[in-house]
């Protein structure tokens, strides 16, 4: 099974800031992976598929990079709405795993 | 527009049976493999289970296989989850999840459902 890890657990910022999330791969996953953004109480909102694409609606500040095993989530001039927990996901193959999330709180 | 309802979670004894459904709309349900995933109280989200668009393979997590059935019912637009024998560490929400790419077996999730309480007491 593929295990991701997923760096830091948590994270304070101000608005404004510049914030990275990292998350590791066990092994290759050609690239399927996937950014999610969860606030308390509601189902996981999908930001990013395949590394990089931003799904519709998701502001430019959100971007995501990486390659082989190696992936990034970073924000751009973090804002009030954003303060939720991140999670990545492969999707190379079965069973589909997460990281453990990220929870970004207001510093 | 795009919607899954859950239903059928509850309170239910250590080692006794639940079964989740997930009503699915504004889709082509048939053509869409989906999945369940879950979430423990104040921890992470964990993979369960899926199913391909068809039904014909299903997929589970380690720690559900042998207690845990997925299906659907693409004539009523309903994906399935029986949960037999249950433990304490299965109490969690549990939402259902459309697979994003129509035919892949293998996906990312979107939309998710509003997830439904499953509480085993022990």
């Amino acid at each position: 099974d593929i295990q991701m890890t997923q760096s830091p657990s948590s994270l304070s910022a101000s608005v404004g800031d510049r914030v990275t999330i990292t998350c590791r791969a066990s092994q290759g996953i050609s690239n399927s992976l996937a950014w999610y953004q969860q606030k308390p109480g509601k189902a996981p909102k999908l930001l990013v598929f395949a590394v990089s694409r931003l799904d519709s609606g998701v502001p430019s500040r959100f971007s995501g990079s990486g390659s082989g095993t190696d992936y990034t989530l970073t924000i751009s001039g973090l804002q009030p709405e954003d303060f939720a927990t991140y999670y990545c996901q492969h999707y190379y193959s079965t069973p589909l795993t997460f990281g453990g999330g990220t929870k970004v709180e207001i510093k | 527009e795009v919607q899954l309802l859950e239903s059928g979670g509850g309170l239910v004894q250590r080692g006794g049976s639940l079964r989740l459904s997930c009503a699915a709309s504004g889709f082509t349900f048939s053509s869409y493999a989906m999945s369940w995933v879950r979430q423990a109280p104040g921890k992470g989200l964990e993979w369960v289970s899926g199913i391909s668009s068809s039904g014909g393979s299903t997929y589970y997590a380690d720690s559900v296989k042998g207690r845990f059935t997925i299906s659907r019912d693409n004539s009523k637009n309903t994906l399935y989850v029986q949960m037999n024998s249950l433990r304490a560490e299965d109490t969690a929400v549990y939402y259902c999840a459309k697979g994003r790419i129509a035919g892949r077996g293998t996906n990312w999730f979107d939309p998710w459902g509003q997830g439904t309480l499953v509480t085993v007491s022990s």
